[in-house]
């Protein structure tokens, strides 16, 4: 079964530092995508970044950048720059193949200040 | 480009009524997907379908509940005989089928929250 873990429940960060957000992951599946959204207060999940299994490069989206680490099964999400809008919930998820479920982790609060 | 469309934003009711929620994904996303978030945890899974077909419904999917999208457009999913239970933020999200995830995230609505009294 798969499995998503988040350990940190929050994290704290000053604007303009760098914040990494754990996330580990268990599959048996050999092709997989791994996504981070970001969730504030409002509620609304707002998709921030993806990775697939297969890839090669750490995948990058403006300040956001994924550190992927397969043999490890580790898929951290890595904040450069911090502003005060990034202060929300951020969460991890995979799924197994294009367009199915996406299973999610717990999440980890983020709170950004100046 | 419009996003994933939700409604209503909350809604109130008394235990035991049946309550119907509508989900309008992005226009030409086949996929649509329905998950329940309590608080404090991520979104669970509930179920997808491509087009008009339910292709997939998680354990979490009583009896109780049931989904739609009739013409593989607009979804309502609806919840039978609430109980306390079922209090949660209910998330719709969309996607274009495909061989790859690279360019077909799920896009989630804003969210119908529950609240059972």
């Amino acid at each position: 079964a798969q499995k998503i873990t988040q350990t940190q429940p929050g994290m704290f960060v000053q604007e303009k530092e760098a914040v990494t957000l754990d996330c580990t992951y268990d599959t048996s599946d050999q092709s997989y995508g791994l996504f981070w959204y970001k969730q504030p207060s409002s509620g609304e999940m707002i998709f921030l970044i993806y990775q697939g299994s297969y890839d090669e490069q750490n995948a990058t989206e403006g300040r956001y950048s994924l550190n992927f680490q397969k043999a490890r099964k580790s898929a951290n999400l890595v904040i450069s720059a911090s502003q005060l809008g990034d202060s929300a919930m951020y969460f991890c998820a995979m799924g197994a193949q294009a367009g199915t479920a996406l299973i999610f982790g717990k999440g980890t609060t983020l709170s950004v200040s100046s | 480009d419009t996003g994933v469309s939700q409604d209503p934003r909350h809604k109130i009711t008394k235990r035991g009524q049946n309550v119907t929620f509508r989900c309008d994904p992005i226009s030409e996303h086949n996929r649509l997907y329905w998950y329940r978030q309590t608080l404090g945890q991520g979104p669970e899974f509930l179920t997808y379908f491509q087009n008009e077909a339910q292709l997939e419904k998680s354990r979490l999917l009583s009896d109780r509940f049931s989904a739609e999208r009739p013409k593989g457009s607009f979804s309502t999913l609806e919840i039978q005989r609430t109980e306390q239970g079922d209090s949660a933020m209910y998330l719709c999200a969309s996607s274009l089928a495909g061989a790859s995830f690279s360019n077909q995230p799920q896009h989630f609505g804003d969210g119908t929250r529950l609240s059972i009294l």
